[in-house]
């Protein structure tokens, strides 16, 4: 089981470019949440997919963030123009049984927006 | 305000003391978790503990839903458990609630 892999790991862009950000949750889990941590903030909800399907985005910014689940093996999370608050570690989690079954991360990736 | 409260904020412990981690949530949770993260590090699950008490190795997690509190126990602390917990709750909702973490520092 190699756990819930992100790509990349890191990612520095420049302010107006786009970023996008990809997950591989573990195999056979029909949840896929993603997260975002600042210091500042802690983490924060942005999206959730089940059986690949948009369940929640309520935490997702709506103007420049977007999140697809095309299969059930990756899930991608799109920033366009991209702004330094944009700056942050995303993490990517996946679960056997949606928000209430035990959560495994991924390694998360660190945007930096200069 | 906040749904999720943990204290306290940072810890400092000799190595071998004992550390008392607690969170409090303001409404009703349907489920709760622990989690562990090293600097730079991502989350690892710790404990998955709707309600009741659990134990692995050194730590002790209880959790009593209608008091809408749980704590973790960490016993004959080790400079390896230093780092920041967190709890996190779902209340009703797909979200997954953070609290703002315990940082652990465990000394010689």
């Amino acid at each position: 089981n190699a756990g819930v892999i992100q790509t990349p790991r890191h990612k520095v862009t420049g302010k107006g470019q786009e970023a996008t950000l990809w997950c591989e949750p573990i195999s056979g889990h029909s949840a896929v949440f993603w997260y975002r941590q600042t210091i500042v903030q802690g983490l924060e909800f942005l999206t959730y997919f089940r059986n690949q399907a948009p369940i929640d985005d309520s935490g997702m910014p709506k103007e420049r963030f977007s999140a697809q689940m095309p299969n059930q093996s990756h899930s991608t999370l799109k920033i366009q123009s991209t702004q330094p608050q944009d700056s942050a570690v995303y993490l990517c989690a996946s679960s056997l049984a949606g928000n209430t079954g035990q959560l495994y991360f991924g390694e998360g990736s660190k945007l930096t927006v200069l | 305000g906040q749904q999720v409260q943990q204290s306290p904020t940072s810890l400092v412990l000799q190595e071998g003391e004992n550390a008392e981690l607690q969170c409090n949530f303001s409404t009703s949770l349907n489920s709760m978790q622990w989690f562990y993260q090293r600097p730079g590090g991502s989350l690892v699950s710790v404990f998955y503990n709707p309600s009741g008490t659990k134990q692995s190795g050194r730590l002790t997690s209880t959790t009593v839903i209608k008091e809408r509190r749980s704590s973790l126990h960490i016993s004959s602390s080790q400079i390896t458990d230093s780092g920041t917990y967190l709890c996190a709750m779902t209340s009703g909702s797909w979200q997954l609630i953070f609290g703002s973490g315990t940082q652990l520092t465990v000394m010689p």
